[in-house]
């Protein structure tokens, strides 16, 4: 299973976009990235995931490069809303069950 | 609205005692999970299902256990409750390279 490293914490200004970039360098082939927003008192929620290059939708885009070692999640123009955790998640293709979350990152978002 | 309802939504309990936290999904979805989530720890796996009838250890499975009779409920249970255990649990399940799907969470207290 591929560790996940992730930046503690993050501080971000209103309007600006924000890169929470994600490290798992040991990912196999089949294993494909997911990231999740975690608001206080709720549980987490899927935003995005992707197996390589770039991903786009209504609310972030998620960059793999080439070696997929890494992944980068970004949110265009931050609001107050998008203060949150995001985690990062490595899935084993074709397989369920041993999921295990890193300790994500604290995003602070100030007017 | 489809989902997962977890409850109760909160408890406070003795030590020593036993408690189930239930957990219910109405997606059909194969897998489920339990994960505890405590303050600086994120999101800490305790038990998996892939399918009813089967059930796989996480990171921390000590003090609980859990069931799948059937695919909908996957309740996890304290035999004896710890202070330690004083923790937010949160439900989950997926379905094969599909993302989790998050309950509300259960607060639990053990005084």
């Amino acid at each position: 299973l591929a560790k996940t490293t992730q930046p503690i914490s993050m501080d971000s200004y209103e309007g600006q976009e924000v890169n929470i970039t994600c490290s798992h360098n040991n990912i196999a082939t089949n294993d494909y990235i997911t990231w999740y927003q975690q608001f206080p008192s709720q549980g987490p929620r899927f935003i995005i995931q992707g197996y390589k290059t770039k991903v786009t939708n209504e609310v972030a885009s998620l960059f793999i490069p080439a070696d997929r070692k890494s992944s980068t999640l970004s949110l265009p123009r931050v609001s107050l809303s998008d203060t949150a955790v995001y985690y990062c998640l490595v899935v084993p293709g074709g397989s369920q069950g041993n999921l295990i979350f890193g300790k994500g990152t604290k995003l602070s978002v100030k007017p | 609205i489809a989902g997962i309802t977890q409850a109760p939504t909160s408890q406070i309990l003795a030590a020593g005692r036993r408690m189930t936290l239930r957990c219910t999904q109405d997606m059909r979805h194969n897998a489920m999970y339990w994960y505890r989530q405590d303050l600086g720890l994120g999101l800490r796996l305790i038990h998996y299902s892939n399918t009813a009838g089967t059930t796989g250890k996480g990171e921390v499975p000590d003090g609980y256990s859990v069931s799948r009779a059937n695919t909908d409920d996957f309740p996890l249970t304290l035999a004896s409750a710890v202070p330690s255990q004083t923790s937010v649990y949160f439900c989950a399940s997926s379905d094969l390279n599909s993302p989790l799907h998050f309950g509300n969470g259960t607060r639990l207290t053990v005084t």
